[in-house]
């Protein structure tokens, strides 16, 4: 159980353009997600909380109207990169966590290539 | 959240024990010790935690000091599919309850 998806895995897309990614809890609702951004060789850097029904809340330097976050329903959050560059191409990961329950689980990661 | 320090890089035989040790001197009373492995080019995966007491479970086993100041993850056997990063985090009780990530040690298994 506890297992979370991610769509797509990869995507290319070119600069100036938005792209969406999808995270979905598949057995379990989750009332808060989380998304991570990842570069090479470094860890992974929260980027937002998403609380189901309510405005994400953004760590500090991500820029909100760049990274629209969206979480509509217990099952699904979604991650929009608008006008992406070069800079935004990383590994994005997003987690979720079981109402009323400690852990968080992630999801396999979008791997962002922006040309 | 408060800091941890572990070892940039270790590594290990196949087969044999590792003891991935974390240090966290400034942990406060609520604060629960968290481990997750990251293996290439996927998302982390929780392996154990603990608040107190030693922890065991399929996958690892715990031993939190007495003090609560440092923690280590303990590996029984270790095979190549343990090669990952592995990330000690503390994570209090209360809030959202965000999983903060440090930097964490890469596990290098040695066939």
């Amino acid at each position: 159980g506890a297992v979370v998806s991610q769509h797509p895995s990869w995507v290319i897309c070119k600069s100036g353009t938005s792209v969406k990614i999808e995270c979905r809890s598949l057995d379990f609702q989750a009332t808060t997600m989380f998304w991570y951004r990842q570069f090479p060789k470094q860890s992974l850097m929260l980027m937002a909380t998403s609380n189901e029904g309510s405005k994400a809340t953004y760590e500090q330097g991500v820029e909100k109207d760049k990274f629209l976050i969206n979480h509509a329903s217990l099952t699904l959050s979604t991650l929009t990169v608008t006008s992406a560059h070069p800079e935004d191409s990383s590994f994005y990961i997003c987690s979720a966590r079981l109402a009323g329950a400690y852990e968080q689980y992630f999801g396999p990661g979008t791997r962002l290539t922006v040309t | 959240d408060a800091k941890t320090t572990q070892p940039n890089s270790m590594e290990s035989n196949e087969e044999e024990p590792v003891h991935l040790p974390c240090n966290h001197s400034t942990i406060s009373g609520t604060d629960y010790i968290h481990w997750y492995r990251q293996l290439p080019s996927q998302g982390p995966e929780y392996v154990i935690h603990g608040l107190t007491s030693n922890v065991n479970n399929r996958m690892a086993s715990l031993a939190i000091a007495e003090d609560r100041k440092s923690s280590t993850l303990i590996l029984h056997r270790a095979t190549l599919r343990d090669a990952a990063v592995y990330y000690c985090i503390l994570r209090d009780s209360g809030g959202y309850q965000k999983v903060t990530f440090g930097t964490g040690t890469k596990l290098q298994v040695i066939p």
